[in-house]
């Protein structure tokens, strides 16, 4: 059974500052998917990571790939108030040629000024 | 363009009532999925379909059917509602079929009381 990691599940930090979200994954997968949940909001995706070494940039958020390790992270450069909110990560595992959507049980982000 | 809406966004049940929450995506998506968040869960996959006619079980299918007539409509059936199953259900739906190359689209979710 595929476990999909993340740690911190709570993460408060000043604005201003680094950090960064670690998602590990428990199975062979070379796809791994960022969202970001507004609280009552739906989920809003981030990135998209489709092989092993794989580096996204949107804005203040990057995210990287290492399948070998099975691991994801999300890193924030210069926390700013407004990406406050709850992160997922998200993996696919083969079930007999169709694919299932896992998720992590995410990370609650507080940037305090 | 709608995306993907679900409705109702609200619902009390009483124990033992049975309803349907809907979903229909007009982005003409093979791959449509269910999914229930609950706090400090994540979200868990209910059922998923690869495309009209074909669906399969996720992760906690108990106590939930589901069909896909068309590519548009992807309904979930609650049979006989349970206070376990209160929680915020969100529909989603995949571009791709397999694998999974693009990132999922998601309805506004629906949160569902059962007392």
């Amino acid at each position: 059974e595929l476990k999909v990691e993340q740690n911190p599940l709570f993460l408060s930090m000043q604005e201003g500052k680094n950090y960064t979200i670690y998602c590990n994954y428990s199975t062979t997968s070379d796809r791994l998917y960022w969202y970001r949940q507004d609280p009552g909001k739906s989920l809003e995706s981030l990135f998209v990571l489709l092989s092993n070494g794989a580096v996204k940039q949107e804005g203040r958020l990057m995210a990287s790939l290492d399948t070998k390790a099975r691991l994801s992270t999300l890193h924030i450069t210069a926390a700013v108030h407004d990406l406050s909110a709850t992160y997922f990560c998200a993996v696919t595992v083969s079930n007999f040629g169709n694919e299932k959507l896992t998720f992590g049980t995410g990370t609650r982000l507080t940037i305090i000024p | 363009n709608a995306g993907v809406t679900q409705t109702p966004k609200f619902q009390v049940l009483k124990t033992g009532q049975s309803m349907t929450l809907q979903c229909a995506q007009d982005m003409n998506h093979e791959y449509m999925s269910w999914y229930r968040q609950d706090p400090g869960m994540g979200l868990r996959l209910i059922h998923y379909s690869v495309g009209a006619g074909i669906t399969d079980q996720g992760e906690v299918p108990n106590g939930y059917n589901v069909s896909r007539s068309t590519t548009e409509d992807f309904p979930l059936r609650l049979l006989s509602a349970a206070p376990s199953q209160t929680s915020v259900y969100f529909c989603a739906s995949n571009p791709d079929r397999d694998p999974l190359n693009t990132e999922a689209f998601f309805g506004q979710g629906t949160r569902l009381t059962v007392v």
